[in-house]
């Protein structure tokens, strides 16, 4: 069974305030890691897809970063404002078998105050 | 970007019925689907994963007669949820292989209860 954990499970922030998040993944058989973002009542959107280690991206005020030997990647938000808040998730695909199945972590319910 | 609708989005149902949540890609054609349940408080779970004109692989737990997946299409998943019981009762959610191949596209998720 693959173990994928997110922390902190919730968090409340002030706007403006920077944030960030982690996810812990297995080290072998790493394909990809995922991030969405998942707003209450819609379908979750993807955000990143990070497949090499020491990658990093960027989409807006939102960024990610993957290390794959140590088996995490952490997201930030800059400048976090109320429209932000949603669950994160993050999804370890790995290289196993044909049908490169994704393992969810439980989230982080990231809650913006005004 | 690809956008994938799922229907209905709640349902309740008395036990023993089945139930039908249908998945489609709208502007994509998916050869591959995926359904997922969540739990309260749990992560999302892979239930199945389903290829067009071909028969869904359940993962280890996942009664194949009890959840049902035809994908009969290349827009359309369809998960038919049989002789409903309250344990049944979750949240249901579809997603499909995109045109780059390396992402998921979900479907809002059917919130299913069965009395």
């Amino acid at each position: 069974i693959l173990n994928v954990e997110q922390s902190p499970q919730s968090l409340h922030v002030q706007e403006g305030d920077s944030t960030n998040f982690t996810c812990s993944f297995p080290s072998s058989n790493f394909y990809a890691l995922h991030w969405y973002r998942w707003e209450t009542a819609k379908s979750p959107e993807a955000l990143f897809v990070m497949t090499l280690n020491g990658d990093e991206k960027k989409k807006g005020r939102i960024s990610a970063t993957l290390n794959t030997k140590e088996g995490y990647s952490y997201l930030y938000i800059k400048g976090s404002q109320p429209e932000d808040s949603a669950t994160y998730l993050c999804a370890f695909l790995n290289s196993g078998g044909s049908n490169y199945k994704l393992t969810f972590g439980k989230g982080t319910l990231l809650t913006v105050n005004p | 970007g690809a956008v994938v609708s799922q229907h209905p989005s709640r349902v309740i149902c008395k036990s023993g019925t089945s139930v039908k949540i249908e998945c489609r890609s709208l502007d994509f054609q998916a050869t591959t689907m995926f359904w997922y349940r969540q739990f309260p408080k749990q992560s999302l779970m892979l239930m199945a994963t389903s290829n067009e004109g071909s028969k869904a692989t359940y993962e280890q737990g996942v009664e194949k007669d009890k959840f049902l997946i035809n994908h009969a299409s290349l827009t359309l998943s369809t998960l038919t949820v049989t002789s409903a019981h309250p344990e049944d009762s979750s949240f249901y959610i579809c997603s499909a292989r995109g045109p780059d191949w390396n992402t998921q596209y979900f479907g809002p998720g059917t919130r299913l209860t069965v009395l």
